[in-house]
């Protein structure tokens, strides 16, 4: 089945600063890859998706990549705000069956 | 649009007791809907996978017994902790299927067991 591992765990940056967070899968027919962000206390949310025909794609601060040769993709976050602290979870899936990262906790420091 | 409510948020219950949790996608319909549980600073772990109209598939180790689905309609799907143990506190967050691959998720609910 898949596997996905993420890195890094933990993650600290100051205001403004860039945040990267990388994640590797091990299922070559997983083609959907989404990002999540998950609050204290809060069910996930969906903040940015890509399909595996895309290599890259953006939406405001957050951008995600996608190489599918490596199996590996990231989530970018530019100028960081304290309200972006929070567990962002990275996924994939083959099917309609998705299996997460261990989770990044992310703090941005004002 | 794409919301997912949970019901209840948090629920307190004795042990031997059971619990139901509902699952609802508000604006859109969901032939697929997951349930996960989700341990202190851990990730998700999915439990089932809950169709409309016919039985749940249950991941390994999960108790169909003790972990009751029932995906009655389009849009709700239940869960049931029965015979409730305080092992069994936990977060339990359920998704619904929008797309062939989107999922969204609840809020939560908060399982204490006493």
């Amino acid at each position: 089945g898949e596997n996905v591992e993420q890195h890094p765990s933990t993650l600290s940056v100051q205001e403004g600063d860039s945040a990267v967070i990388k994640c590797t899968y091990s299922d070559s027919a997983s083609n959907y890859f989404p990002w999540y962000k998950q609050e204290l206390g809060k069910g996930p949310q969906l903040i940015i998706d890509i399909r595996s025909n895309v290599g890259e794609k953006k939406d405001q601060r957050i951008a995600v990549t996608l190489n599918k040769t490596a199996k590996h993709f990231s989530l970018h976050i530019t100028e960081t705000q304290p309200e972006d602290s929070a567990v962002y979870f990275c996924a994939a899936s083959p099917r309609d069956d998705m299996r997460f990262g261990a989770g990044t906790r992310l703090t941005v420091k004002p | 649009g794409a919301v997912v409510s949970q019901h209840p948020s948090r629920v307190i219950c004795k042990s031997g007791t059971s619990v139901k949790i509902e699952c609802r996608s508000l604006d859109f319909q969901a032939t697929t809907m997951f349930w996960y549980r989700q341990f202190p600073k851990q990730s998700l772990m999915l439990m089932a996978t809950s169709n409309e109209g016919s039985k749940a598939t249950y991941e390994q180790g999960v108790e169909k017994d003790k972990f009751l689905i029932n995906h009655a309609s389009l849009t709700l799907s239940t869960l049931t902790v029965t015979s409730a143990h305080p092992e069994d506190s936990s977060f339990y967050i359920c998704s619904a299927l929008r797309t062939p691959y989107e999922q969204y998720f609840g809020p939560g609910t908060r399982l204490t067991v006493t």
